[in-house]
């Protein structure tokens, strides 16, 4: 059964840092994984998404790489700023289940100003 | 473009009676999920959808609850009857084939 953890739960840094965020998934047959920003009281955007073919994907000021083997995934967020805050959460997609996510608790971000 | 529509974004019912959600999914999207997320356990996938279809419901936790989904258009979760222990917000989601699952606001529910 693929359980997915995220590290730290949640992290408070000065604008401007360059931060990462953890993830480690048990079960390295994945379709893809996942990053996900949950704003207060909303629903789920989609941020990016890597095949498991691949090894990172970028969007700005996000990358998040891919290590298959190692069953780990991380969001690198540079340059941080106040509008980055909130919940990041990622899931993976199981080879077995199409489309069906399997996600972790997510890291509560705050960056202040 | 419509995003993913929930309704109601909010509801507040006593333990015992029946309980409604409803779920507006992106015109054209063939998958459809509905997800429960609390403080304790995060977020579960509960059911989901293709082509109107129930492909796996795995996640429902008990025979309270039931999902539908009549049309392309509109998918119902139900629970019946409610018990505290539902509180919490529901969200569903839909997706076209294997693209990045778009989600609604999501209703909160409360059972007192």
């Amino acid at each position: 059964k693929q359980e997915v953890t995220q590290i730290p739960a949640a992290l408070s840094v000065p604008e401007g840092e360059n931060l990462v965020l953890n993830c480690s998934f048990t079960d390295s047959a994945i379709y893809n994984l996942q990053w996900f920003r949950q704003d207060p009281g909303k629903g789920l955007t989609s941020l990016l998404l890597i095949q498991s073919s691949q090894r990172e994907q970028t969007s700005g000021r996000l990358n998040a790489s891919l290590d298959k083997s190692s069953g780990r995934s991380t969001l690198y967020i540079a340059a941080s700023q106040p509008g980055d805050s909130a919940t990041y959460l990622c899931a993976a997609q199981a080879s077995g289940g199409y489309n069906k996510l399997i996600f972790g608790a997510g890291t509560r971000l705050a960056v202040h100003p | 473009d419509a995003g993913v529509i929930q309704s109601p974004r909010h509801e507040v019912t006593e333990m015992g009676q029946e309980v409604t959600l409803r779920c507006k999914p992106i015109s054209g999207h063939d998958y459809l999920f509905w997800y429960r997320q609390t403080m304790m356990r995060g977020l579960e996938l509960l059911i989901y959808f293709n082509n109107n279809v129930p492909i796996d419901d795995s996640g429902m936790p008990e025979d309270r609850f039931s999902a539908k989904m009549p049309n392309a258009s509109f998918s119902t979760l139900k629970i019946q009857p409610s018990e505290p222990r539902d509180s919490a917000v529901y969200f569903c989601a839909s997706a076209l084939g294997n693209q990045p699952q778009h989600f609604g606001d999501g209703t909160r529910l409360s059972i007192l």
